[in-house]
Order: C-alpha cells, then structure tokens, then sequence
C-alpha cells in the first residue's frame, strides 16, 4: 500500500482564477493518475502523470485546463486553470504500486467554485 | 433485504442482514476488477478485487462474484454492519502495468440498526 497525502483538502476559489493541488507519496511509484469526483457522481480520470514527460489526458480533459507536473517518483500536481462553477468537485490523486491495476487514492481535494 | 439484478443508485438493509450490490462493467476486454468503498470525505478504499480467471473470491465478510459472459459484477457483504455505510464503486481494468482504472456507477448502502 502506499500512504498519500493531498493539499488543500478543501477550498473555496473565485471564478476566473487557478488553484494547484498537491499530492505528495510516501513511497516512490512509477504510476500516478488524477481523477475527477464531480457532486454525487462516480470518478473520472483526467490523466496519467508521467514522470518526466508530458501527462496523457482523457478524452474531454486538455492540458490548458489541467496542466500536470510530476518531477519526480513521490509527487505530482494538478492545476485547475481558469476556473467556473462547473469545476467545483472532488479531485483525487490515486497511485499503482505493486499489483498492476489497483490503485490507492489520496483523501481529494474539494473544491467549490464561486 | 437483498437486491440481485440490475445496478440500484441506493440499497438500504437492516443491520445483520446480507447485502448485495451490482454493477455492469463496459470493456469485455478488461481482465482485472475491483469493488472500492468510499465514506463520507474520504477516498475511495480498496475492499476485494478479482480476476478474469475466475468466478469467485471471499474475503472477510464479502465475496465478489464475476459473470463474464454478460459482464457483471457483484460484491456480497454478509452480516451489514452500520459500519458498511457507504457508496461503494466497481472498478474495472485491464491487467497490465499503467492501466487506469475505469469507475462504474456507485451504489449507497445505508445500513439501519
């Protein structure tokens, strides 16, 4: 397993504006991914964070909107750009250890867009 | 009370009672499947998962069951707790190294004492 820890946990943003999330692994792994939980709904996946290369997005995720970094194998974040009412949501950080397939995920982070 | 079949958004049991949840999984090309559990602000949690090689698997108090042929999914909880409250999320992926996972429908278990 693997112990993840997201920032902020939650937050209140002004439409217009960007907010940065932060997930920080306690152990190095080679897989990172971020979802969206939109309110009441199931999980999707924005993209893959790769390190050192460019993150691969979902089909209806650009990198405009969701710049990725991931500089090296404990962290990685997610940028929330320009942001509308729509966005508000659960964005959860998840990561494949050992077992091909399963992930764990952080906490999320919530966001409500004003 | 028991639901079997179809996906329900919500089931509500009384405590003590077997709980049956379903899903219906969209890839027939997916090998590797998981049963998440996730409460109130949390993250989803793993509970069981199973292979594409097989049809069964037990864990403590729940059993995942597999119908590949008309690609089902179910996650039986024996003796529901309150402590089972919670939505609960099939997963499902391919068996190779930097696959995401692919989320289904949620259902809310509400357990009542």
């Amino acid at each position: 397993s693997a112990v993840i820890s997201q920032k902020p946990s939650r937050d209140i943003c002004q439409r217009g504006t960007s907010l940065t999330i932060q997930c920080q692994v306690d152990s190095q792994v080679t897989m990172m991914f971020w979802y969206r939980q939109q309110p009441g709904q199931s999980l999707t996946l924005i993209a893959t964070a790769n390190q050192g290369s460019e993150a691969t997005y979902e089909s209806g995720f650009v990198i405009d909107k969701f710049p990725i970094s991931r500089p090296n194998l404990t962290f990685s974040t997610l940028t929330v750009s320009n942001m509308s009412p729509e966005d508000s949501s659960i964005y959860l950080c998840s990561v494949e250890t050992e077992t091909p397939g399963e992930l764990f995920f952080g906490e999320g982070s919530r966001l409500t867009v004003l | 009370g028991e639901s079997v079949g179809l996906h329900l958004p919500t089931l509500s049991v009384q405590e003590g009672d077997n709980s049956i949840i379903n899903c219906a999984y969209s890839n027939s090309a997916s090998d590797y499947f998981i049963w998440y559990k996730q409460e109130s602000g949390k993250g989803p949690q793993f509970i069981i998962d199973i292979r594409s090689n097989m049809d069964k698997r037990q864990g403590q108090r729940v059993t995942v069951l597999l119908n590949k042929t008309v690609k089902h999914l179910s996650l039986q909880i024996a003796a529901t707790q309150p402590g089972d409250s919670a939505v609960y999320f099939c997963a499902e992926t391919l068996n190779q190294a930097g696959t995401a996972l692919i989320f289904g429908k949620g259902t809310t278990l509400s357990v009542s004492s």
